[in-house]
């Protein structure tokens, strides 16, 4: 069982440029999110959703979209990127949307926008 | 959601017993606390979540005082491969969002 899959590991992006992080999990989980980890800033909630067809804006949604086709895929989109969007970019999904629920994370995606 | 507050950092040596305590005074009826591990170059992963007293499992214990305005995290004997930033987090029965704070550095010496 893989789990969480993001792709790629790592990319190095010219400012202006569109850019797709890819997010799929094979738990057949109803809940996933993406977050962005700054340093000296923990983890921090871009977007989420409860469920196929549904999205949510977390804590720093700007400049940021994502979509929700199906369930097990849950596609992060920087429509033009920016160097403050340098980070380290985590999926993670769980069985429910309930905040209780166990997070599982996939293993990022180190982005630089240069 | 209660904002928690944690130690930034932490060093220990093998063998010990770490306890990292994490304070949430704002922690409501409803709340729950959990705690995360992250290690170097991977996402985090759950490792306990208690309402209160104590809950113990292969990991870690946590215990929970009886106003549940701080927790605390006990790692029993640690070894190097437990050198990870530890997340405290509050999470709320029925809500859907999480917070991370910055977590605990733990650094665990020979």
């Amino acid at each position: 069982i893989a789990g969480i899959t993001q792709a790629p590991t790592s990319q190095i992006l010219a400012a202006g440029r569109r850019m797709t992080l890819r997010c799929t999990q094979d738990m057949r989980h109803n809940a996933m999110y993406w977050y962005r980890q700054d340093l000296g800033l923990g983890l921090r909630l871009i977007h989420y959703s409860n469920t196929a067809g549904t999205t949510g804006k977390g804590e720093v949604p700007d400049g940021y979209s994502v979509s929700r086709a199906n369930t097990d895929d849950f596609p992060l989109t920087l429509a033009s990127a920016v160097p403050s969007q340098t980070s380290v970019y985590f999926c993670a999904s769980s069985d429910s949307a309930v905040s209780t629920d166990t997070q599982y994370f996939g293993p990022g995606t180190r982005l630089t926008v240069l | 959601l209660a904002k928690t507050t944690q130690p930034i950092s932490m060093d220990s040596y093998e063998g010990q017993e770490v306890n990292i305590t994490c304070s949430h005074n704002n922690i409501a009826t409803n709340d729950y606390i959990t705690w995360y591990q992250q290690f170097p170059s991977q996402g985090p992963r759950f490792i306990i979540q208690g309402y209160k007293t104590k809950v113990t499992n292969e990991v870690a214990s946590l215990f929970i005082p009886a106003d549940r305005k701080s927790s605390t995290l006990s790692l029993p004997r640690v070894s190097l491969s437990d050198t990870a930033v530890y997340y405290c987090l509050v999470a709320r029965t029925g809500g859907f969002k999480t917070i991370f704070g910055a977590g605990t550095r733990l650094f665990v010496k020979a």
